[in-house]
């Protein structure tokens, strides 16, 4: 079955740089996308941006751009977000999710914390 | 960007009764409309693709509908294990980007 498995929780210093794994089991990884979504405590969903596991393209929200850089290793399935100059606001539960090829998200990990605190 | 409007943002109502959220998109964007449950602390489920398929697995008392720039979610006669924060999701091409509405909170009243 088709499965995502997240690192486990951080907490960072503000200006630090944080970077969660996602990996996938269950499926053929080069066959579909990454995307990461993140969510700040009580608040929506904010798409952060996507990657093809096929050839490494990325797509990244104009708001991080600059700041994210998301990344894949296809020989152990497991795709990487990397947020740098971490401010309180970046605080959130970060979901990586696999994208189908209409850009639904039909599995998702179990979510990864990061706390930016100083 | 195209922006979606998703409504209500919250709504309290009975088992067995029938519930509908809408998604407004500020632009034309086909059938690349998708629907999500989210219970708390757990990550979002896929209900709804394309508008209007059901994913495999999901109860057909959730429903879709719409094209274009409206969209509806239903759920036909509401059960306890329904409460959760439902969101909708669009993709965009021009820039590629993709956008999830801003949720609908839904209680048992």
């Amino acid at each position: 079955q088709v499965q995502l498995v997240q690192s486990g929780a951080e907490v960072k210093k503000p200006g630090a740089s944080v970077k969660v794994s996602c990996k996938a089991s269950g499926y053929t990884f080069t066959s579909y996308g990454i995307s990461w979504v993140r969510q700040a405590p009580g608040q929506g969903l904010e798409w952060m941006g996507w990657i093809s596991a096929y050839n490494g393209n990325t797509n990244y929200a104009q708001k991080l751009q600059g700041r994210v850089t998301m990344t894949t290793d296809t020989s152990t399935s497991t795709a990487y977000m990397e947020l740098r100059s971490l401010r309180s606001d970046d605080t959130a539960v970060y979901y990586c999710a696999r994208v189908s090829v209409d850009y639904y998200f039909d599995y998702w990990g179990q979510g990864t914390l990061v706390t930016v605190s100083s | 960007d195209i922006q979606m409007t998703q409504s209500p943002s919250s709504l309290s109502a009975s088992v067995g009764d029938r519930v509908t959220i809408t998604c407004q998109a500020s632009q034309d964007i086909s059938n690349y409309l998708n629907w999500y449950q989210q219970k708390p602390g757990k990550a979002p489920k896929l209900l709804i693709y394309d508008a209007s398929n059901l994913e495999t697995g999901v109860p057909s008392r959730f429903s879709g509908s719409g094209s274009g720039t409206d969209f509806t979610f239903t759920i036909s006669s509401l059960q306890p294990e329904d409460i959760a924060t439902y969101y909708c999701q669009q993709y965009d091409n021009l820039p590629p980007g993709i956008t999830f509405g801003q949720g609908t909170r839904l209680e048992i009243k």
